[in-house]
């Protein structure tokens, strides 16, 4: 089975612009979930979507947002990027059992962003 | 309500010493238990898992941890660290709905 791909795995943007990063899951698994990670802040969590749905939400403001389609891949996009945006972001599928619990999560090698 | 709580932010050690890295939780569900593992500039891998059973679950790499209810807790060891075991190390707890990562725990192997 593929794993988890990220696309792109790098980007520089300037102060001010979009940016959408895409995510496609391991096949089957229809949550994606969403982790900005600094080295100061750690890994922090931004949103789920499963089957479609945002299920979950971190402590993120509106710029950080987010979609997912039928096939199940994702992506997250940032508006009006700012310095701080400069991050790893990393996707992570899983299953979701019946009474809505993960199983673990399966992560992609990231996309590097850095904000100019 | 579900939270991690890992009691090391760095732990160094002596290569071929014994390591543990201390994971505590708490959840008012069953809950599931992962430890993650990340190298320099790459993305988290899974190093093993509680979901039931045996309370003691083995890894990749010669990783091991156990699961103790009475003390809500998921400690991660390992009896002989080498050089490449140099990484962040991540626990993880699924409850109800979502699963929760504490802050990680950065393991500095000392020559």
């Amino acid at each position: 089975k593929a794993g988890v791909t990220q696309t792109p795995r790098y980007l520089i943007k300037t102060r001010g612009q979009q940016v959408t990063l895409s995510c496609s899951p391991i096949s089957g698994h229809r949550s994606v979930s969403w982790y900005q990670q600094t080295p100061g802040q750690g890994l922090q969590f931004l949103f789920e979507y499963f089957s479609e749905t945002q299920r979950n939400k971190g402590n993120f403001p509106g710029r950080f947002s987010g979609r997912q389609f039928s096939n199940s891949r994702s992506e997250m996009n940032v508006s009006t990027l700012e310095l701080g945006d400069s991050a790893l972001y990393l996707c992570a599928s899983s299953l979701v059992l019946a009474g809505g619990s993960s199983y673990e999560q399966y992560f992609g090698p990231g996309t590097r962003l850095t904000v100019t | 309500a579900q939270s991690v709580t890992q009691l090391d932010s760095q732990v160094p050690v002596f290569e071929e010493a014994p390591v543990e890295l201390r994971c505590n939780y708490s959840s008012s569900v069953s809950v599931y238990l992962f430890w993650y593992v990340q190298y320099p500039n790459q993305g988290l891998q899974l190093l093993l898992k509680y979901l039931s059973g045996s309370t003691l679950v083995k890894g990749i790499n010669g990783f091991e941890a156990e699961f103790n209810k009475s003390q809500t807790s998921f400690h991660l060891r390992k009896p002989s660290v080498h050089i490449s075991d140099t990484a962040e190390y991540f626990c993880a707890v699924s409850g109800a709905d979502k699963i929760i990562f504490g802050k990680g725990t950065r393991l500095h192997i000392l020559p």
